[in-house]
């Protein structure tokens, strides 16, 4: 079975302080990877995704991550962390086929302070 | 399009009573998916649908659970009978198909219940 493992539980940073954020998964086949934003009390939501094509991928808000293949991680990225980046990030796989269904990994929340 | 609708937004429940959470998908969507988050086990993937056709139920608790959906509008999330360690978010999501690719997910605002 498919898993996602997001190494860092909670990160706390300082406004301007770059992020990033580490996502392993173990599937060997074709995979679709998403980034997930949840922030206080609300639902979740799409940062970027990939599915084929440039391994580095742009999202909302300035996030950007990294597909490297051979070492099965989909890594997310910030340069610059603001304060209204506080929230928790999810990182999710979707294996290419027929069933498709999606595996979270448990969630990393990031504080930012002021 | 108004995205994912879920009902209600609140529950507030007895222990022992039955509580069914409802939930409307994007129009188009053909994937429905129930999850639920707690502190404790944070999200995890109850029951999800494929074109109306339960896929994977294996993240069902037990028996006190049950999910339906009766056409491509409409979903339930039913729990008979209720336990206070149900208490938790519960969110709907749906998906549509795009050429061979699994698009994201799109998730609903969430019902959060609470079983005294």
């Amino acid at each position: 079975a498919q898993s996602v493992s997001q190494h860092n539980h909670h990160v706390i940073l300082s406004e301007a302080a770059s992020l990033e954020l580490g996502c392993n998964y173990s599937y060997g086949g074709t995979v679709n990877l998403f980034w997930y934003v949840q922030y206080p009390g609300q639902h979740l939501q799409l940062l970027l995704k990939y599915f084929s094509g440039d391994p580095l991928v742009k999202g909302i808000k300035g996030f950007e991550a990294e597909f490297i293949k051979s070492k099965f991680s989909f890594n997310l990225r910030k340069p610059s962390v603001q304060w209204s980046d506080t929230a928790e990030y999810f990182c999710a796989v979707t294996r290419n086929t027929n069933a498709g269904k999606s595996t979270f990994g448990d969630g990393t929340t990031l504080t930012v302070k002021p | 399009d108004a995205g994912v609708i879920q009902s209600p937004r609140h529950e507030v429940t007895e222990m022992g009573q039955e509580v069914t959470l409802r939930c409307k998908p994007i129009s188009g969507h053909n994937s429905l998916f129930w999850y639920r988050q707690t502190m404790m086990r944070g999200l995890e993937l109850l029951i999800y649908f494929n074109n109306n056709v339960p896929i994977d139920d294996s993240g069902m608790p037990e028996d006190r659970f049950s999910a339906k959906m009766p056409n491509a509008s409409f979903s339930t999330l039913k729990i008979q009978p209720s336990e206070p360690r149900d208490s938790a978010v519960y969110f709907c999501a749906s998906r549509g198909l795009g050429a061979g690719n699994y698009n994201e997910q799109f998730f609903g605002p969430g019902t959060r219940l609470t079983v005294l």
